[in-house]
């Protein structure tokens, strides 16, 4: 059974920080990594996908891809507190499965 | 341009009875889905459409759910005999699937369901 883990949190920061997402796979055949943002009573919507090893900047927003270790992470620079909602690790296998798995999502609080 | 739309936003409705909750993909998306989300809880997948065609139907929680899909184009959900554990936020979202590699799912502003 494929499962994608994330710490419920919340995960609490002070503005300006660096706040740290992770998250963990168990499909070893896994192709592409996606975060999606999710605001209390909104829907979810896409931050960054990432497919190779290694990292991917955009804007404040780093992914992280350790396939060897099958970790994902997301990093946010600086930062602010209308970055406070529930991140959601979103994993799929690819190989003509265009279902992805979610992880539960971890909270974050930026606090001024 | 549009995005997913669903409809209603708000659907509260008694025990037993029978609801339709409607999808509107982003107009040229082949692939369309369904989730569900409890208060709290992750996204719990239900069904997914390639075309008008449901390939993967294992997240449906019981016979009391079905869903169709029409001209490649809008779904509908539909619960039948409602029970009080139905409560959720069910999402649409819609992606392009073209190629090998999956594509981003955009999604639906969702129907809150309640049921009493």
């Amino acid at each position: 059974q494929k499962e994608v883990e994330q710490n419920s949190g919340p995960l609490s920061v002070p503005e300006g920080a660096i706040a740290s997402l992770n998250c963990t796979y168990s499909d070893r055949g896994s192709q592409s990594f996606f975060w999606y943002r999710q605001y209390s009573g909104k829907s979810p919507e896409l931050i960054m996908f990432i497919y190779s090893n290694g990292d991917k900047e955009d804007g404040r927003f780093t992914a992280q891809l350790n396939k060897a270790s099958q970790y994902v992470s997301l990093l946010i620079r600086d930062s602010q507190p209308s970055d406070s909602a529930t991140y959601l690790c979103a994993v799929n296998t690819g190989g003509g499965s265009y279902i992805p798995t979610f992880g539960r999502g971890t909270s974050l609080i930026v606090h001024p | 341009g549009a995005g997913v739309s669903q409809s209603p936003s708000n659907k509260v409705t008694e025990k037993g009875k029978d609801v339709e909750l409607r999808c509107d993909p982003i107009s040229g998306h082949t692939a369309l889905y369904w989730y569900r989300q409890s208060l709290g809880q992750g996204l719990e997948f239900l069904i997914y459409f390639q075309g008008n065609s449901a390939p993967d139907k294992s997240g449906l929680p019981s016979d009391r759910f079905s869903a169709e899909r029409t001209g490649g184009s809008v779904s509908t959900l539909t619960i039948q005999r409602t029970q009080q554990e139905d409560s959720a936020v069910y999402l649409c979202a819609s992606s392009l699937t073209s190629g090998s590699t999956p594509d981003t799912q955009y999604f639906g502003p969702g129907t809150r369901l309640t049921v009493l």
